[in-house]
């Protein structure tokens, strides 16, 4: 079983839109959650972390569930700029030693006009 | 600032020849780390450094990959001798220890090995 685990999508939704995206993680000791932006042939950023209150940015919501080990992002009036893969990302903590992230494969999202 | 800086953007080479990847991290970022992305398997950590020591090599493929970080602003991934598989796009990332757990990432090397 992969550390983190998304639904590769892709999702095509039309503007306006809300779309969801789910992430499992199997590591019960990871400590912090995030979710980062991939455009096409681009680096990774940082969309926003997630807390366990959930958090909210804008059009953009991100809630945790520690028991179910479940991370999830929420985008409502969903814009073409939106179009990118959103990866779910885990940070783990090895036998006490500094921390690593461990990213899922990734959900492809396309916004259509 | 310039951010994370990686050279070359894009290397193509034949099996066989070595392959260097150089990233200067972030100024005054203390962590730097080095990620390989593929189609079938994402995103995955090759190692990283904290105030330029490896901290964690369990990612390096084999004894083919090797990684270096001679001083705070320079870091190389070599791969000899290279091969088809280890085509792929190749990222940098650096983040200021104790400032946050962000990391931000340089454009990437594009690595095809033939």
């Amino acid at each position: 079983r992969k550390e983190v685990e998304q639904d590769p999508g892709p999702f095509n939704v039309p503007e306006g839109a809300t779309v969801a995206f789910n992430c499992t993680y199997s590591n019960s000791a990871s400590q912090s959650f995030f979710w980062y932006r991939q455009d096409c042939r681009k680096e990774p950023k940082l969309l926003m972390s997630v807390y366990s209150s959930g958090n909210e940015d804008g059009r953009f919501t991100a809630q945790l569930n520690r028991a179910s080990q479940y991370i999830s992002l929420l985008i409502r009036d969903s814009k073409l700029s939106d179009s990118a893969t959103y990866l779910c990302v885990v940070i783990q903590v090895n036998r006490g030693r500094a921390q690593k992230l461990v990213f899922g494969q990734g959900t492809r999202l396309t916004i259509n006009p | 600032d310039a951010g994370v800086i990686q050279s070359p953007r894009h290397e193509v080479t034949e099996m066989g020849q070595e392959v260097t990847l150089r990233c200067k991290p972030i100024s005054g970022h203390n962590s730097l780390f080095w990620y390989r992305q593929t189609m079938m398997r994402g995103l995955e950590l090759l190692i990283y450094f904290n105030n330029n020591v490896p901290i964690d090599d369990s990612g390096m493929p084999e004894d083919r990959f090797s990684a270096k970080m001679p001083n705070a602003s320079f870091s190389t991934l070599k791969i000899q001798p290279s091969e088809p598989r280890d085509s792929a796009v190749y990222f940098c990332a650096s983040r200021e220890w104790g400032g946050g757990e962000t990391q931000y990432f340089g454009p990437g090397t594009r690595l095809l090995v033939l």
